[in-house]
């Protein structure tokens, strides 16, 4: 199993260009998410999707669009790049959302600079 | 949001115990409490996970008291390669209850 994979790893942007960080995993989780973590803190989550075709906001959705056309994978659609979104962007699946066993598995990471 | 509480930094030396204790005061029913580890530049990896009293793996264990309002992570003679931030969860059926905090960044010192 790969787990949770994310590309790319790193992406530089310029304001207002858009692009789409890709996320897929191999585990058949119905329970995908996406989290951004700035320099020092924690991970807030942007979007989740609790299986295919149904997805929801999570605490800091502005400037992000998510779709979930397959059990597998689940892009996160940055719209039109601003500064105040260069962050390390990590994606994560899980097999459960309520415990127990429902620890979430976590990709590398994206770096994404936007200047 | 369930939020937690837990200590911004700790130091430790090679070969100690540690502790990280969390406060989540407002822990619901069916919430289960999840610790995780996460090195630089790396996602997040599930420790260990409880409901309550006690519970051991291979790494680690945790120890939720009766009443459940804080839980404590206890790593046994830590190495140097323990140095991460450790990140306490209080969630059960939402997705938005699931809060990381800032975690609590342990130094393991030779």
């Amino acid at each position: 199993n790969a787990g949770v994979t994310q590309t790319p790893k790193f992406q530089v942007l310029k304001t207002g260009q858009s692009m789409t960080l890709q996320c897929a995993q191999d585990m058949n989780h119905e329970y995908m998410s996406w989290y951004r973590q700035d320099p020092g803190m924690g991970l807030r989550l942007i979007h989740y999707s609790v299986g295919a075709g149904i997805t929801d906001q999570g605490e800091v959705p502005n400037g992000y669009n998510v779709s979930r056309s397959t059990t597998e994978d689940f892009p996160l659609r940055l719209l039109s790049a601003a500064p105040s979104q260069t962050s390390v962007y990590f994606c994560a699946s899980s097999l459960r959302l309520a415990g127990p066993d429902n620890e979430q598995f976590f990709g590398p990471g994206t770096r994404l600079t936007v200047l | 949001l369930a939020k937690t509480t837990q200590p911004i930094s700790m130091d430790s030396y090679e070969g100690q115990e540690v502790n990280i204790t969390c406060s989540h005061n407002n822990i619901a029913t069916n919430d289960y409490i999840t610790w995780y580890q996460q090195f630089p530049s790396q996602g997040p990896r599930f420790i260990i996970q409880g409901y309550k009293t006690k519970v051991t793996n291979e790494v680690a264990s945790l120890f939720i008291p009766a009443d459940r309002k804080s839980s404590t992570l206890s790593l046994p003679r830590v190495s140097l390669s323990d140095t991460a931030v450790y990140y306490c969860l209080v969630g059960g059926d939402n997705f938005n209850k699931f809060y990381f905090g800032s975690g609590t960044k342990l130094n393991v010192k030779p």
